[in-house]
């Protein structure tokens, strides 16, 4: 069963760090590109961050450029966001899917997420 | 960035009637286009991909249609678990979801 659990969330206050975690099982994760997306309370869907398979490929949202970095390890089957320098519009709920080149590299499998909250 | 709207913004139906929901791109997205379903604290759950294509598991009553800059997703016959938010998403230039449609009672 294809499975992915992120951890690492929690409360922080404005100015400090954090670093999710995205655990993937059930699949070959090194063939597979691993989105982050998040959704603020009550609020839509927002793309965070993409990473391709080998990790040296990677995009992010205007919003995160230079404060979050993407990364992956797949001796783990893990990829991971660090989170500098959060705002309290970064508190949200941080889902990490994988592409599938059969969907046409939409996300078909995600996590439950893991919320950040950002407060003073 | 490329945005998407979806109307209306809340659908009340009961179930057993049809579902009519619909996705407006700003510029062409080509087929590039996928619609999702949410519940409440869950995940999205990957109905359509590729405008039209259903995904593994997704019953026949869910179907897509539309490409360019028009897309809709119908749900032929509500069933009770249908009640939930769908968001389209669009991949074709960078990744920007609509802001949602509750379909709900």
């Amino acid at each position: 069963e294809v499975q992915l659990v992120e951890s690492g969330g929690g409360s922080v206050k404005p100015g400090g760090s954090l670093r999710l975690s995205c655990v993937a099982s059930g699949f070959t994760f090194s063939s597979f590109w691993v989105h982050w997306f998040r959704q603020a309370p009550g609020k839509g869907l927002v793309w965070v961050s993409r990473i391709n398979t080998d990790g040296r490929d990677t995009r992010y949202a205007d919003s995160v450029k230079g404060r979050f970095t993407i990364s992956r390890d797949n001796a783990k089957n893990t990829v991971y966001l660090q989170m500098n320098s959060l705002r309290a519009e970064d508190t949200a709920v941080y889902f990490c899917a994988r592409d599938n080149f059969y969907t046409g590299f939409f996300s078909d499998s995600w996590g439950q997420g893991t919320l950040v909250t950002v407060s003073s | 960035e490329i945005v998407l709207t979806q109307s209306p913004a809340t659908l009340s139906l009961s179930p057993g009637e049809r579902a009519t929901l619909s996705c407006r791109a700003s510029q062409s997205v080509s087929s590039y286009l996928a619609w999702y379903q949410q519940k409440l604290g869950q995940a999205p759950r990957l109905l359509i991909y590729d405008a039209s294509n259903r995904a593994t598991g997704i019953p026949a009553r869910f179907s897509g249609s539309g490409s360019g800059t028009d897309f809709t997703l119908t749900i032929s016959s509500l069933e009770p678990e249908d009640f939930a938010i769908y968001y389209c998403h669009q991949r074709y230039k960078g990744f920007t979801f609509g802001p949602g449609t509750k379909v709900d009672i």
